[in-house]
């Protein structure tokens, strides 16, 4: 099993669509979660922190489930911008920062 | 308010030729990364520092080396390049520890031929 696994997608919604996908890890001693945004042949740029309580910004609402060892992200009211890969960051320590291999989504007009 | 700037942002090299992946940046960040990302796939940790002077094996450290004599460099070298190692490297820092979102460089794409 992979310690960080996502699925690759793509999911392809209409404009104004709500969407959430999800990222699981293996490792119970997990640290710290992120959301990244990767555009196409570009660098990885934060999206947002994944807090134990849930957190928003915006249209976006990053939640953390330890019991279930998951993260997920929900992106509501969909802009075609939106259109990206993204990456869950798993961080274990210093030396063990595990990145997702992503998830594609695609918002069409 | 440059961030983390990465040269060259192409490069061609030949088997068994080397070269430096410069890497710097301008926010005093303490932590600084290395990665390589290959198509379809997420980032995997290649080197790490926490402060001038020190730096770690990541993931898959094999076939590079690091350094770190100042808060704001931190190059990346192959010493015998192979195909392989086709990739593209990205640079980050982070302030603190992992804990911490990690700023990144606009990457390396490096082939090697």
């Amino acid at each position: 099993r992979k310690e960080v696994e996502q699925d690759p997608g793509p999911f392809n919604v209409p404009e104004g669509a709500t969407v959430a996908f999800n990222c699981t890890y293996s490792n119970s001693a997990s640290q710290s979660f992120f959301w990244y945004r990767q555009d196409c042949r570009k660098e990885p740029k934060l999206l947002m922190s994944v807090y134990s309580s849930g957190n928003e910004d915006g249209r976006f609402t990053a939640q953390l489930n330890r019991a279930s060892q998951y993260i997920s992200l929900l992106i509501r009211d969909s802009k075609l911008s939106d259109s990206a890969t993204y990456l869950c960051v798993v961080n274990i320590g210093a030396s063990k920062i595990i990145f997702g291999s992503g998830t594609r989504l695609s918002i069409r007009p | 308010n440059a961030g983390v700037t990465q040269t060259p942002k192409f490069r061609i090299l030949k088997i068994g030729q080397s070269m430096t992946l410069q890497c710097t940046q301008d926010m005093n960040h303490n932590y600084m990364y290395w990665y390589r990302q290959d198509p379809g796939m997420g980032l995997k940790l290649i080197y790490y520092s926490v402060g001038a002077g020190i730096t770690d094996k990541g993931e898959v450290p094999n076939g590079y080396n690091v350094s770190r004599s100042t808060t704001e460099d931190f190059p990346l070298r192959l010493e015998l390049a192979a195909p392989s190692q086709t990739s593209v490297y990205f640079c980050a820092s982070s302030y603190a520890g992992v804990n911490q979102p990690q700023h990144f460089g606009d990457g390396t794409r490096l082939s090697i031929l």
